[in-house]
C-alpha cells in the first residue's frame, strides 16, 4: 500500500491568486495521478505525473492553468493559477503501485484531499 | 476510451437490510475493476478491486462484487449494511493500456435509515 498525504488540507483563497498543493508519498513510485473532485460530483483526471517526464493532462486542463512538478520519486506539487470561483474544488493526488506481486496490475491509492475554496 | 455509468445517484437502505450498487463499464479490452469509498470529508478508500480470475471478489467491510463480461458489470454487494456505510461510493474502470489511469463513475450516495 501507499501512505499519502496533502497539503494543505483546505484554503480558501482569492480569485485571480494562485495556490499550490503539495503530495508527499512514503514510498517511490513512478506513477501519480491529479484529480479533481468538483462540489456533489465524481472525481476527474487532471494529469498523470510520472518522473523523470513531463506531466500528461487530460482533455479540458492544460499545463498554464495547473502546472505540475515531480521533482522525484516521492513527491509532487499541483499549482491552481488565477483561480476563479469555478476552480472550487477538492483535488486529490493518487499513486499507482503493483500490488500482489504481478506488476503488470497496479492499484491507485489516494491521499485525503485538498479541499479549496475560491471567493 | 474508458467509460463508467453508476445508474443511482442515491439509494436509501434500512441499516440491517442488503445493499447493491450498480456500475456498468465500457472498455475494449479486459478492464481492471474498483470500488472505493468516501465518506464525508475524507479521502477514497479501496473497498475491493478485479484485474483476473475469479469473477466474485471479496472485500474490505463484508462487501463483494462480482464481475459479469457479458453484462459489462460489477455490482457491489453488503448483505447486511450498517449506520456506517453512508458514504458516496465510486466504480472506477482502469487499464494497463491506458497508462493505468482511472475513470470514474458518477457516484452513489447511499443513506442508511435506523
Amino acid at each position: 500500500s501507499a501512505v499519502i498525504s496533502q497539503k494543505p488540507s483546505r484554503d480558501i483563497c482569492q480569485r485571480g491568486t494562485s495556490l499550490t498543493i503539495q503530495c508527499q508519498v512514503d514510498s517511490q513510485v513512478t506513477m501519480m495521478f491529479w484529480y479533481r473532485q468538483q462540489p456533489g460530483q465524481s472525481l476527474t483526471l487532471i494529469a498523470t505525473a510520472n518522473q523523470g517526464s513531463e506531466a500528461t493532462y487530460e482533455s479540458g486542463f492544460v499545463i498554464d492553468k495547473f502546472p505540475i512538478s515531480r521533482p522525484n520519486l516521492t513527491f509532487s506539487t499541483l499549482t491552481v493559477s488565477n483561480m476563479s470561483p469555478e476552480d472550487s474544488s477538492i483535488y486529490l493526488c493518487s499513486v499507482a503501485k503493483a500490488t500482489s506481486g504481478r506488476a503488470a496490475y497496479n492499484e491507485q491509492f489516494f491521499g485525503p484531499g485538498t479541499r479549496l475554496t475560491v471567493l | 476510451a474508458q467509460s463508467v455509468t453508476q445508474p443511482d445517484i442515491h439509494i436509501t437502505v434500512s441499516e440491517g437490510a442488503s445493499l447493491e450498487l450498480r456500475c456498468n463499464y465500457s472498455y475494449g479490452a479486459t478492464p481492471y475493476l474498483f470500488w472505493y469509498v468516501q465518506s464525508p470529508g475524507q479521502g477514497l478508500q479501496l473497498l475491493l478491486k478485479y484485474f483476473s480470475g475469479d469473477t466474485l471478489v471479496q472485500g474490505i467491510k463484508g462487501f463483494e462484487a462480482e464481475f459479469k463480461r457479458s453484462q459489462s458489470s460489477f455490482n457491489l454487494r453488503k448483505p447486511s449494511v450498517h449506520w456506517s456505510d453512508a458514504a458516496e461510493y465510486f466504480c472506477a474502470v482502469g487499464a494497463r493500456a491506458a497508462g493505468n489511469k482511472l475513470t470514474f463513475g458518477g457516484g452513489t450516495r447511499v443513506l442508511v435509515k435506523p
